[in-house]
């Protein structure tokens, strides 16, 4: 069964700080691997995925992600964050024809 | 987007009473989903359906049932709410993997308090 791994429950950074979400998930096989995000009071909508080709990822709103098979890790990235990007990031994996299996997210704030 | 709707936004309800939740969508997708969301863990899947005769359960099916009574309707019912089914509830849709996309879009949630 595939499981996912979120490292941090909740992170803290100033504006502009550098962002690095951390997510590993647990199946030996071809993986389809998702970020989405939920600001606060909406729902979730996709940041990005990756299902082949290039493992580096770029998303919405300077998102970006790195899937490295290896250590079967999908961490998600942000050269500078903003304020804006207040919000619970959600990683999840699908392999095969199987459901998708969420992480237990990770809150992030974002102190101006 | 208002592609995948959600009824009602906001619920309260008491122990013992049977409750709907109703998700309807726009999009023409096949694929439906009833994930739960509790704090510090994450989404839940409750049950999915690949299609109007397809129903299948998710991770934590017990004391839900389900309805899918059309390609954009699927229904979500507590036969008898509990406490412990006190949560936000969402639906999503998504297209089948064979377009290898497979990207999950959500309703706006239901809240749902079981007193």
């Amino acid at each position: 069964a595939q499981s996912v791994s979120q490292h941090n429950h909740h992170v803290i950074l100033s504006e502009a700080a550098s962002l690095e979400l951390g997510c590993n998930y647990s199946y030996g096989g071809t993986v389809n691997l998702f970020w989405y995000v939920q600001y606060p009071g909406q729902h979730l909508q996709l940041l990005l995925k990756y299902f082949s080709g290039d493992p580096l990822v770029k998303g919405i709103k300077g998102f970006e992600a790195e899937f490295i098979k290896s250590k079967f890790s999908f961490n998600l990235r942000k050269p500078s964050v903003q304020w804006s990007d207040t919000a619970e990031y959600f990683c999840a994996v699908r392999s095969g024809y199987s459901t998708l299996t969420f992480g237990k997210g990770t809150m992030l704030l974002v102190s101006p | 987007d208002a592609d995948v709707t959600q009824t009602p936004r906001n619920r309260i309800t008491k122990t013992g009473k049977r409750i709907m939740l109703e998700c309807s969508q726009t999009k023409g997708h096949d694929r439906m989903y009833w994930y739960r969301q509790d704090p510090g863990l994450g989404l839940r899947l409750i049950y999915y359906s690949f299609d109007v005769k397809d129903i299948n359960k998710g991770e934590i099916s017990d004391g839900y049932s389900v309805s899918r009574q059309a390609q954009a309707k699927f229904s979500l019912s507590l036969e008898s709410a509990i406490p412990n089914q006190t949560a936000l509830y969402f639906c999503a849709t998504s297209d089948s993997p064979g377009g290898f996309t497979d990207t999950q879009y959500f309703g706006p949630g239901t809240r749902l308090t079981v007193l």
